[in-house]
């Protein structure tokens, strides 16, 4: 079974601290993509990626960065955190496979920005 | 510009009961269709997909969905609900090709006993 992990379940900062989410997946997949998930709006996608050191924007990146340095691996940083970014954050892979683009999720960090 | 709209952001069913979940969606290529669900806080699993072929597709825990292209729909449906179906089910519309998946705002299932 595909595997994929997150760094915290649950993230309490303050307001101007630097976060960084973790997420690694362990199924050789080559895209990676961070949501953040609220009530009423679904999930939007932030940054993505489909290679190592490649990286593309989402709906909504203001206010995020990204790094994949190794295959696995995917973080998500928040710069300067500040309240509007209180929310749950989803991390998802998939493969590049011509019929099949579905993707599977980490468990989620619920982040809190105090 | 793709977009997924889910009817009823809260559904309520009696447990042995039919479910039904409507998603419409908009793409501007043939779509691959998917609807997920969340348990309490977990993150989001695959029920079932519709990449090509046959227009009805079954997925996990007795759900199915059928592809209706004239309609622009994909609605989930469950004959008998049961009380661990209690979840938060979202549609999806990837356009064929594309590494973006719009999600629909979701529909928050309760059933009652």
């Amino acid at each position: 079974d595909v595997k994929v992990t997150q760094s915290s379940r649950y993230l309490v900062k303050r307001t101007g601290e630097k976060v960084f989410l973790e997420c690694v997946q362990d199924m050789d997949h080559e895209n990676m993509f961070w949501y953040r998930q609220d009530p009423g709006l679904g999930l939007r996608l932030i940054y993505f990626s489909y290679d190592v050191k490649m990286k593309e924007k989402g709906d909504i990146p203001e206010g995020y960065s990204v790094s994949r340095e190794k295959k696995e691996r995917f973080s998500l940083i928040l710069e300067s955190a500040s309240t509007n970014q209180t929310s749950m954050y989803l991390c998802a892979s998939s493969l590049m496979l011509l019929h099949s683009y579905e993707q599977y999720f980490g468990p989620g960090t619920r982040l809190t920005v105090t | 510009a793709q977009s997924v709209t889910q009817l009823g952001s809260h559904v309520s069913v009696s447990e042995g009961a039919l479910v039904l979940l409507r998603c419409n969606y908009s793409s501007s290529v043939p779509p691959y269709l998917f609807w997920y669900v969340q348990y309490p806080n977990q993150g989001l699993q695959l029920l079932l997909k519709y990449t090509t072929g046959a227009t009805l597709v079954k997925g996990i825990n007795g759900f199915e969905a059928e592809f209706k292209k004239s309609e622009t729909s994909f609605h989930l449906t469950k004959p008998s609900a049961h009380m661990s179906d209690a979840a938060e089910y979202f549609c999806a519309v990837n356009p064929q090709g594309g590494f973006k998946t719009i999600f629909g705002a979701g529909t928050r299932l309760f059933v009652k006993a």
